[in-house]
């Protein structure tokens, strides 16, 4: 069964909300998570690494104050989209690992669409 | 830096058909190699994957795949494909040091016709 589970599936609003997206692992604790980001036909492409307690790692051209990205809890991590515009639409996709070298669990994926 | 090449952006096969799906990769250092389905609608699940030892990795669903380290390639075969196995395959690859995050393909779509 699943593992990893994100939430919500399918988001659909309006320009200028702000989104949030949690992702948690649910029979095991996850020290680091990461958020990838899927256009349509294309890879995946790592956003950023959730590191509980401590600030996320972006990737470059990822700009972090529009993509929030908080690790609360060793199960739970959360991806704000702020102030949504229709070029954020995308299909985001979270993952996580119990421990080092183990591989990673998807969540099932949210996707955004900005009107 | 770290890439991780996948030939075939579009394979068409009829069912019974054996597959071959490339995937090249570069990295420095030791890696951990991947290949993951995504079926229609659905997320990503993990078919295989190569962490050390054996080179020939055998998966679910009747996949495997072979680490050629002289090549640096890792590719996905399976000897007899049926319609249900019609999906986008991506392979993928992380350095062997801890949790780190993958570095996928871009992806190879299969279709498999009857």
């Amino acid at each position: 069964g699943a593992v990893v589970s994100q939430h919500p599936s399918r988001v659909i609003c309006k320009s200028g909300t702000s989104v949030k997206i949690e992702c948690r692992s649910l029979d095991f604790q996850a020290t680091t998570m990461f958020w990838y980001r899927q256009f349509p036909k294309q890879s995946l492409m790592l956003m950023a690494t959730s590191n509980e307690g401590s600030k996320a790692t972006y990737e470059q051209g990822v700009e972090k104050d529009k993509f929030l990205i908080n690790h609360a809890s060793l199960t739970l991590s959360t991806l704000t989209v702020t102030s949504a515009h229709p070029e954020d639409s995308s299909f985001y996709i979270c993952s996580a690992s119990s421990q080092g070298n183990q591989p990673q669990h998807f969540g099932d994926g949210t996707r955004l669409s900005i009107l | 830096a770290q890439s991780v090449s996948q030939h075939n952006h579009h394979v068409i096969l009829s069912e019974a058909a054996s597959l071959e799906l490339g995937c090249n990769y570069s990295y420095g250092g030791t890696v951990n190699l991947f290949w993951y389905v995504q079926y229609p609608g659905q997320h990503l699940q993990l078919l295989l994957k190569y962490f050390s030892g054996d080179p020939l990795v055998k998966g679910i669903k009747g996949f495997e795949a072979e680490f050629i380290k002289s090549k640096f390639s890792f590719n996905l075969r399976k000897p007899s494909v049926q319609w249900s196995d019609t999906a986008e395959y991506f392979c993928a690859a992380s350095s062997n040091s801890g949790n780190t995050p993958l570095v996928f393909g871009k992806g190879t779509r299969l279709s498999v016709i009857a």
